[in-house]
């Protein structure tokens, strides 16, 4: 079935720039969205934004202008990059495949903003 | 913001005893509702999607049923392997989307 591997910078200062990238494999990248999601103790589960196979984004209302999804289809790979991040970032991280019903997930990827 | 709530936080049960999880939204969702499973340092598992609609690989124990503004996730002949914090989602709107807080499940 569909996997998604991830991997990024976990550890940033403030005003840093949080960079992930997921990549899918034994499936198809074509035909889904693919989105990016966190999750924090604060605000439970967020939707951070998504992109579709010809790269059609959309993002957070509240994160928009910092925020830039992206995809490589040569690799099936897909990326996050958040800008001047600050504590409020500080989350665990997740790429997963859907608009609606998200699945699957990738593995997770536990972002901090210290100084 | 559609405001998903979840019930009770926390519920212990007996392995081989049935597990019974409610979710309530803040307005009709009619079925647009999926219910995820997440157990300590993993991601998020489907479920169940469409309220009822169990997802590919899931056991016949995990249960939905509920439309419009309430909710039930049942889990029958509980396993030490339920153990998890479960989570109700509403995607009524596309890419407004909530989760709930979680129900955790723990095995007596």
């Amino acid at each position: 079935q569909v996997q998604l591997q991830q991997w990024g910078t976990g550890l940033l200062k403030p005003s840093e720039t949080l960079s992930l990238t997921c990549a899918v494999s034994n499936g198809s990248f074509s035909g889904h969205y693919w989105v990016w999601i966190r999750q924090s103790s604060g605000r439970g589960m967020e939707w951070i934004g998504e992109i579709n196979h010809n790269g059609g984004t959309t993002y957070r209302p509240s994160l928009k202008g910092r925020v830039t999804i992206s995809l490589d289809t040569s690799k099936n790979q897909f990326s996050l990059r958040l800008t001047s991040v600050t504590a409020a970032d500080t989350a665990m991280y997740y790429c997963a495949r859907g608009r609606l019903v998200i699945d699957p997930w990738g593995q997770g990827t536990l972002v901090t903003v210290s100084s | 913001e559609i405001v998903m709530t979840q019930s009770p936080a926390t519920l212990s049960v007996s392995p081989g005893e049935r597990a019974t999880l409610s979710c309530r939204a803040s307005q009709g969702i009619i079925t647009n509702l999926a219910w995820y499973q997440q157990k300590p340092g993993q991601a998020p598992r489907l479920l169940i999607y469409g309220a009822s609609t169990r997802a590919t690989g899931i056991s016949a124990r995990f249960s939905g049923s509920g439309s419009g503004t309430e909710f039930t996730l049942t889990i029958n002949s509980l396993q030490s392997e339920d153990s998890a914090v479960y989570y109700c989602q509403q995607y009524n709107d596309w890419f407004s989307w909530t989760f709930g807080q979680g129900t955790k499940v723990e095995i007596k």
